[in-house]
């Protein structure tokens, strides 16, 4: 049972247009969100976090807007850059569970276009 | 920023064989380090947590006896894959947090590829 889920696998983007990546959740209980980026062969890397009793956080050109009623999370990149070309992923955890782990989405593949 | 270093990057073995992957933190102390495999164009797949100086908890399917963890200092986690098949080929990848740190602080290794011939 996938719990976070990303039903884009792939998105194309003209530079400097917006890039609107989406997640959905399944479990109620997660209560923090990051998101990642990642390139083949590498670890991810850690882009920006949202916590369940915010419902938007920006940091530069990109921002994170949670929807807890819908279990929905998206990240906004604006403009976006040939340089945001990677998979990017969705990470959720559960906060009461002690162990901060982190369920990950499927990915979504960003190709920026120049 | 705090660095994960995993090593090593790549490694192609026979069938039968046991393959040790190594996590160390070099800046921070790793009091929990989670194990992940990805397969081509899939998600991240939590395999383990585990904590330093104790057992560390698999994930519903993962075969405990065949991916070893041991966490036996705060900076170095290892990962044995054992009697490793071509069916274990994949990604790995090491992540590692430190207690008390926020949430978001959460680092990553650069991963490790396994091909199983």
């Amino acid at each position: 049972d996938q719990q976070v889920k990303q039903n884009s696998p792939s998105l194309s983007v003209q530079e400097g247009r917006i890039s609107i990546l989406n997640c959905d959740y399944t479990n109620s209980m997660f209560d923090y969100f990051l998101w990642y980026k990642k390139y083949p062969a590498e670890g991810p890397t850690f882009l920006i976090s949202i916590s369940s009793i915010k419902d938007k956080n920006e940091d530069g050109r990109f921002t994170v807007f949670l929807n807890k009623s819908a279990k929905h999370l998206s990240l906004h990149i604006v403009p976006s850059q040939p340089g945001d070309s990677a998979v990017y992923f969705c990470a959720a955890s559960d906060g009461t569970s002690g162990t901060y782990k982190y369920i990950f989405g499927t990915g979504t593949r960003l190709k920026v276009l120049a | 920023g705090a660095v994960v270093s995993q090593h090593p990057s790549r490694v192609i073995c026979k069938s039968g064989t046991s393959v040790k992957i190594e996590c160390r933190s070099l800046d921070f102390q790793a009091t929990t380090m989670f194990w992940y495999r990805q397969f081509p164009k899939q998600s991240l797949m939590l395999m383990a947590t585990s904590n330093e100086g104790s057992k560390a908890t698999y994930e519903q399917g993962v075969e405990k006896d065949k991916f070893l963890i041991n966490h036996a200092s705060l900076t170095l986690s290892t990962l044995t894959v054992t009697s490793a098949h071509p069916e274990d080929s994949s990604f790995y990848i090491c992540s590692a947090r430190e207690v008390w740190s926020p949430r978001e602080k959460l680092f990553f290794g650069s991963g490790t590829q396994l091909s199983v011939l």
